[in-house]
């Protein structure tokens, strides 16, 4: 079964500064995807970044970038120079790519970006 | 650019009353699904719709819930005797299928509030 973890329920982080989000999973499957989330306060799920299991290189999008480390089952997200918006909560997913079956979500952590 | 719409945002209910949630799905997408998730608590997946089927279901998703694609366009979530622990934010997804990145693509969501 998979599961996904994320063990910081809040962050803080000055504006401009960097910030890492943990993520780490478990899966038996080989073919799996990872994903990041981002769910402001108005409640919408908005798609950041993905990370395909036999991708050879970590995923950028903009200020987002996915350190992912297989070995380790981890799938950090890292936003470089915060910005006040990026006060949201943030989930990590991750889906059976092979099935095309549900999307399973880690509990979440919510930043808090300080100006 | 393509969007899953989802109505009503804000349904208020009476307790044991049925309830209809509607979404649309983006247009060439093949994959559907539904999440809620409760007040401050984590995304946890209902079902997966594929082929006019349900391809996957979770142990929340019991006899009181039930999943159509009546036409084309439409993917509906119904609940048929409401309970107060069904209050939560019910999110419609779609993918595309294939050998895409298998991204979510979520609506805004649907406040259900069951009194």
């Amino acid at each position: 079964a998979q599961k996904i973890t994320q063990t910081q329920p809040g962050m803080f982080v000055q504006e401009k500064e960097a910030v890492t989000l943990d993520c780490t999973y478990d899966t038996s499957d080989p073919s799996y995807g990872l994903f990041w989330y981002k769910q402001p306060s108005s409640g919408e799920m908005i798609f950041l970044i993905y990370q395909g299991s036999y991708d050879q290189q970590n995923a950028t999008e903009g200020r987002y970038s996915l350190n992912f480390q297989k070995a380790r089952k981890s799938a950090n997200l890292v936003i470089s120079a915060s910005q006040l918006g990026d006060s949201a909560m943030y989930f990590c997913a991750m889906r059976d790519v092979r099935g095309y079956q549900k999307v399973t979500f880690g509990t979440g952590t919510k930043l808090q970006v300080i100006p | 650019e393509p969007e899953v719409t989802q109505t009503p945002s804000h349904q208020v209910t009476q307790m044991g009353q049925e309830v209809i949630l509607r979404c649309v799905p983006i247009s060439n997408h093949l994959y559907f699904y539904w999440y809620r998730q409760i007040l401050g608590q984590k995304v946890e997946f209902l079902v997966s719709f594929y082929n006019n089927e349900i391809s996957e279901k979770s142990e929340i998703f019991d006899d009181q819930f039930s999943v159509e694609r009546p036409d084309g366009s439409n993917f509906t979530l119904k609940i048929r005797s409401t309970k107060l622990e069904d209050s939560a934010m019910y999110f419609c997804a779609s993918s595309e299928g294939g050998t895409t990145t298998g991204e979510l693509f979520f609506g805004e969501g649907s406040r259900l509030t069951v009194l």
